[in-house]
């Protein structure tokens, strides 16, 4: 049972066009979402938030919005630079008894052509 | 200021060993989580400790076990190794539950 999807595995966008990543979700409990970015061999690194409360969040050349009716979310990134080539993993959670769990879709590679 | 710091980097066990995986939070964060990432997946979310106290776990079976110290460090052990628990064993850290998760490098599993 995925509770969250990342329906496209891949993504090939030209650098210094817009970037757009997209992510559906099931459990009307989440409250709280996030995108993380991941190079080979290392960690995610934390991109940017959004609460459930809000429907748009900026941070730079990354904009996060949410759709709670359609339960879908999605990030921009204008304009796309060949750094910002990596797997995208958008998660969600929900606080329940004090613990935040985070549940992962499976990944979007993206790549940025020159 | 230093990240999330995961050792060891790589293990090579044997079916029915057991491991233990160490991670040291970023200074401050009082919140250690767990994730167990597959090839080809997403991170799968299997302890969360705050405080030294449990407060979650994922759909793991009971060889999974885990603890926070009173520095805030923590240890995933697994008991009785499965081929299957080979993967991508990723720590994270966070000031409290409600704040973003942020990850160290992983621990690298690989059972023969």
């Amino acid at each position: 049972d995925q509770q969250v999807k990342q329906n496209s595995p891949s993504l090939s966008v030209q650098e210094g066009r817009i970037s757009i990543l997209n992510c559906d979700y099931t459990n009307s409990m989440f409250d709280y979402f996030l995108w993380y970015k991941k190079y080979p061999a290392e960690g995610p690194t934390f991109l940017i938030s959004i609460s459930s409360i809000k429907d748009k969040n900026e941070d730079g050349r990354f904009t996060v919005f949410l759709n709670k009716s359609a339960k879908h979310l999605s990030l921009h990134i204008v304009p796309s630079q060949p750094g910002d080539s990596a797997v995208y993993f958008c998660a969600a959670s929900s606080l329940i008894q004090g613990a935040q769990k985070l549940v992962f879709g499976q990944g979007t590679r993206l790549t940025i052509n020159p | 200021d230093a990240g999330v710091t995961q050792s060891p980097t790589h293990l090579i066990k044997t079916r029915g060993q057991h491991v233990t995986l160490r991670c040291s939070p970023i200074s401050g964060h009082k919140s250690v989580s767990w994730y167990q990432q597959v090839l080809g997946q997403g991170p799968q979310f299997i302890f969360q400790y705050y405080e030294k106290e449990e407060r979650g776990r994922g759909n793991f079976p009971d060889r999974f076990s885990a603890r926070q110290f009173p520095n805030y460090s923590s240890e995933l052990n697994v008991n009785a190794l499965l081929l299957g628990d080979s993967a991508l064993y990723l720590c994270a850290s966070s000031t409290d539950s409600n704040q973003p998760q942020h990850f160290g490098d992983g621990t690298r599993l690989s059972i023969l």
